[in-house]
This record gives structure tokens, C-alpha cells and sequence, in this order.
């Protein structure tokens, strides 16, 4: 079965501060996508940042990047600088690249910025 | 910009009750999907969509079931409401499959 694991339920970081969320995942898959979503509190989920398992160059997005370990299924989120405005419940998710565009997702992180 | 539409933000509905959830996307996206959201399991897909009147179980189908006469909509159905259906349910888009899926608010379903 293809999982992904996000084992920090909860996360918090001062303002200005980086932090990074983990995510892990398992597949037998060789192309597939990944991603982190963002859900602000009471407004709609966004995508953070993509990557596709085949470019081995980690995706950044502004403040947003990523560390993607093919061989170790690991794809942790960084985020620099942080800002109030970064607290959210984020999400990891994966795709396989020939699949149907069923997205799995993780349990979610909740990430508070503290001023 | 991409814009999803969910027809209700708050809803509460009584067991045994035949509850419908609307959405609606206007870029012409090819897929839609609906989701719901429990806390500590994340996102469950229920059922998705890749064409007008084309439909595919995800991982928890049973107790719904979906409509899509037209391709900016997608309905979700709950043929007779449970407590256990109680859950926020979120439906997304997406032009390509493997591409960013676009989620709509979510409806916060409460069964008594």
C-alpha cells in the first residue's frame, strides 16, 4: 500500500525563525509527484510547492523549499524566515505519475508562528 | 484565477436524512474530487471524477455516491446520513492529473 507519514502532528517557530516539516512516504512507484499543501485556519487549501521525482534539483518556492531524498522517500518542507502568516495545518501528498491522479496525503502538521 | 465552489460552508443534517454537496469549478478542468477531512488522518479521497458522467471509487466509497451531469459540477451524496459521515468535506479540480489540484472551502457536515 502507498502511505505518507508526517510524524509531527504539531509544530510551532518564532517569527523570522526557519523550520522544517517532515514528511516520508512509501511507494514501489519510480515517477510520481509530490507535494506540500498549506490549510490557513477557516480558508481554503493552497498548494505550497511540486516536485517531480524525476528532477533530482530540490523545488523552491520564494521562502518555501524542499529537500527531496528519493532513496530514503523523505520530502521535508523548509520554510525560512517564517511569518505570522504561515500558520497553517500543511500537508504532504504524492501522486504516482501514471495513476489515475489519486493524491495521498499525510495526517498533516500544524504549524503555529509565534510573534 | 481557479475558482471552486462549495454550496454550503456549514450544514447539519439529521440521520437517515439524503444530504447532497455541491461543486462547482469554472476553469474547465477536466478532473474533480472529493475529499473529506478528519483530524489526524489527513485528506481520504471518496470518489474522483476525469469526465462528465465518469466516476471512480477512492478509499472510503461506501455510504456515498457521486453525480457529474456537467463538467463544471460535482455533486456528493449521501444517500442516508450517519453520525459517522460527520466530517468537513472538501472538493478539488485539476486540468492534468499529477498537476495542482484546486480545493474549494469545504463543507463542515454535522450529522445528529
Amino acid at each position: 500500500a502507498q502511505t505518507v507519514t508526517q510524524s509531527q502532528p504539531e509544530m510551532s517557530v518564532q517569527e523570522a525563525e526557519t523550520v522544517t516539516l517532515s514528511c516520508t512516504y512509501d511507494t514501489s512507484e519510480n515517477n510520481y509527484y509530490l507535494f506540500w499543501y498549506k490549510q490557513p485556519p477557516s480558508r481554503q487549501m493552497i498548494l505550497v510547492i511540486r516536485q517531480e521525482a524525476y528532477k533530482q534539483q530540490n523545488a523552491t518556492e520564494n521562502r518555501f523549499s524542499v529537500n527531496f531524498q528519493k532513496a530514503a522517500k523523505s520530502f521535508s518542507l523548509k520554510i525560512s524566515d517564517s511569518q505570522l502568516g504561515d500558520t497553517a495545518m500543511y500537508f504532504c501528498a504524492f501522486v504516482p505519475r501514471h495513476n489515475t491522479g489519486k493524491l495521498i496525503f499525510g495526517q498533516g502538521t500544524t504549524l503555529q508562528v509565534k510573534p | 484565477d481557479v475558482k471552486v465552489t462549495q454550496s454550503s460552508r456549514y450544514l447539519v443534517k439529521r440521520t437517515g436524512e439524503k444530504v447532497f454537496l455541491e461543486c462547482v469549478q469554472d476553469m474547465d478542468h477536466e478532473n474533480m474530487f472529493w475529499y473529506r477531512q478528519d483530524p489526524g488522518l489527513g485528506l481520504r479521497l471518496i470518489y474522483f471524477s476525469y469526465d462528465v458522467k465518469m466516476k471512480e471509487k477512492g478509499d472510503i466509497p461506501e455510504g456515498y455516491s457521486v453525480s457529474r451531469e456537467k463538467k463544471e459540477r460535482f455533486s456528493l451524496i449521501l444517500e442516508s446520513a450517519s453520525t459517522n459521515q460527520t466530517s468537513m468535506y472538501l472538493c478539488a479540480s485539476c486540468l492534468t492529473l499529477g498537476y495542482e489540484q484546486y480545493f474549494g472551502p469545504g463543507t463542515r457536515l454535522t450529522v445528529t
